[in-house]
């Protein structure tokens, strides 16, 4: 069936450095990967996407690129502030069936001040 | 805020117990998604409907149901609940059936078992 792995699970990084967060898919022919924010008891909320007819795509601080040859995506977030911590989800659009999409299991980002 | 609403907030019930859960989508979203998110876990895709007809299912149980009627709000039905059931409970809209679409979500609603 369909999978989205994510790594890592947890991930600490100081106030002004980088993170980023990974994700491998299983189908190849998925087209579609948005990446959604969730701050403690809110809803998700999405941040970026990307179409698999494009290799990077970049909104202010946070950029995700696609790799389909390895069937994975990932997220940067550049120059990270406190207000940065949250759980991060990606997921990936499936071909088959209704074209449901499956969230990976999320990444806990904490941004040290 | 995203436009999707969810009602009740909160809900408190007893294990054996039905409960509904109510969504009503952004306006012209004809496309409705229910999740499930346990305490510290991913979001659990249970099923979709789009414009009144079910067109996704994922993992939902056989005591769950949902529909979506004909004024476009959706409902999520569970029934003979347990402590495990106890969960956040987020619905999405989206304007159209694929996948493609931004999925806007709801505030949840919190679903506790006793």
């Amino acid at each position: 069936g369909e999978n989205v792995e994510q790594h890592p699970s947890t991930l600490s990084v100081q106030e002004g450095d980088s993170a980023v967060i990974k994700c491998t898919y299983s189908d190849s022919a998925s087209n579609y990967f948005p990446w959604y924010k969730q701050e403690l008891g809110k809803r998700p909320q999405l941040i970026i996407d990307i179409r698999s007819n494009v290799g990077e795509k970049k909104d202010q601080r946070i950029a995700v690129t696609l790799n389909k040859t390895a069937k994975h995506f990932s997220l940067h977030i550049t120059e990270t502030q406190p207000e940065d911590s949250a759980v991060y989800f990606c997921a990936a659009r499936f071909s088959g069936g209704y074209q449901k999409v499956t969230f990976g299991t999320g990444t806990k980002l904490q941004v040290i001040p | 805020d995203s436009g999707v609403t969810q009602t009740p907030k909160h809900l408190i019930t007893a294990t054996g117990q039905r409960v509904t859960l109510r969504c009503s989508p952004r306006s012209g979203d004809l496309s409705v998604y229910w999740y499930q998110q346990s305490l510290d876990q991913g979001l659990q895709f249970l099923i979709q409907y789009y414009n009144g007809e079910e067109r996704a299912k994922g993992n939902i149980l056989e005591r769950f149901s949902a529909q979506q009627f004909p004024d476009l709000h959706s409902e999520l039905n569970l029934s003979s609940l347990e402590l495990g059931d106890s969960a956040l409970y987020f619905c999405a809209s989206s304007v159209r059936r694929g996948g493609t679409d931004t999925q806007y979500f709801g505030p949840g609603t919190r679903l506790t078992v006793l």
